[in-house]
């Protein structure tokens, strides 16, 4: 089936830097990708829509000019966190769709 | 709003004993309801869906029949096995809502030996 991949896998970085993640679809184009953020023990949240060559949809509470979302091509998207503080420690996952909905393995972020 | 909840893990098992796990649901509209599996180091993949009350989803043994009287969900097989060990997460789509899954916490899987 499709696949969704993501990298890194695990990041760990200074409070105030920056952190790029990267999410591609392998072996299908998608003009929309999604990504969720996902805190210990709770639900997989949304945080924002991609869409390839337009702006990303964010939603209610989520932080646009925190969370940049760039959806360049028909197979990436990325999601970088700006400033990066302990309190955006989480689980990244990013979705894509064509038939159904594919999700990528995530990539654990960790603000020191 | 939409919520999603079901019960808490972990979940332990033996090899072929009966699985289930509750999933209940909170909409305004009527939903498309899912369950997801994630395996160790894998992405999240679909397991099963159901579109419209008294639908019965299945696959791989998995089945799970949308209840609208009881808003539930329920994830159930028979006999698990030891590959069946992952986290379950039950989601639910509200209508011309593409992509928003609103998502259960999610519930761990271990089948033993």
């Amino acid at each position: 089936g499709a696949v969704v991949s993501q990298h890194p896998s695990r990041v760990i970085c200074k409070s105030g830097t920056s952190v790029k993640i990267e999410c591609r679809s392998l072996d299908f184009q998608a003009t929309t990708m999604f990504w969720y953020r996902q805190f210990p023990k709770q639900s997989l949240m949304l945080m924002a829509t991609s869409n390839e060559g337009s702006k990303a949809t964010y939603e209610q509470g989520v932080e646009k000019d925190k969370f940049l979302i760039n959806h360049a091509s028909l197979t990436l998207s990325t999601l970088t966190v700006t400033s990066a503080h302990p309190e955006d420690s989480s689980f990244y996952i990013c979705s894509a769709i064509t038939d159904t909905q594919y999700f990528g393995p995530g990539t654990r972020l960790t603000v020191l | 709003g939409d919520s999603v909840t079901q019960m808490e893990g972990p979940v332990t098992l033996s090899e072929e004993a009966f699985l289930t796990i509750n999933c209940t649901y909170t909409a305004t509209g009527y939903p498309s309801l899912f369950w997801y599996v994630q395996y160790p180091g894998e992405g999240l993949q679909l397991l099963l869906k159901a579109t419209k009350a008294d639908d019965k989803g299945s696959n791989k043994g998995f089945e799970a029949t949308y209840r609208k009287e009881t808003t539930s969900f329920h994830l159930e097989k028979g006999s698990v096995q030891v590959s069946d060990s992952a986290v379950y997460f039950c989601a639910l789509r509200e209508t011309d809502s593409w992509g928003k899954l609103q998502f259960g916490a999610g519930t761990q899987v271990v089948v033993t030996p």
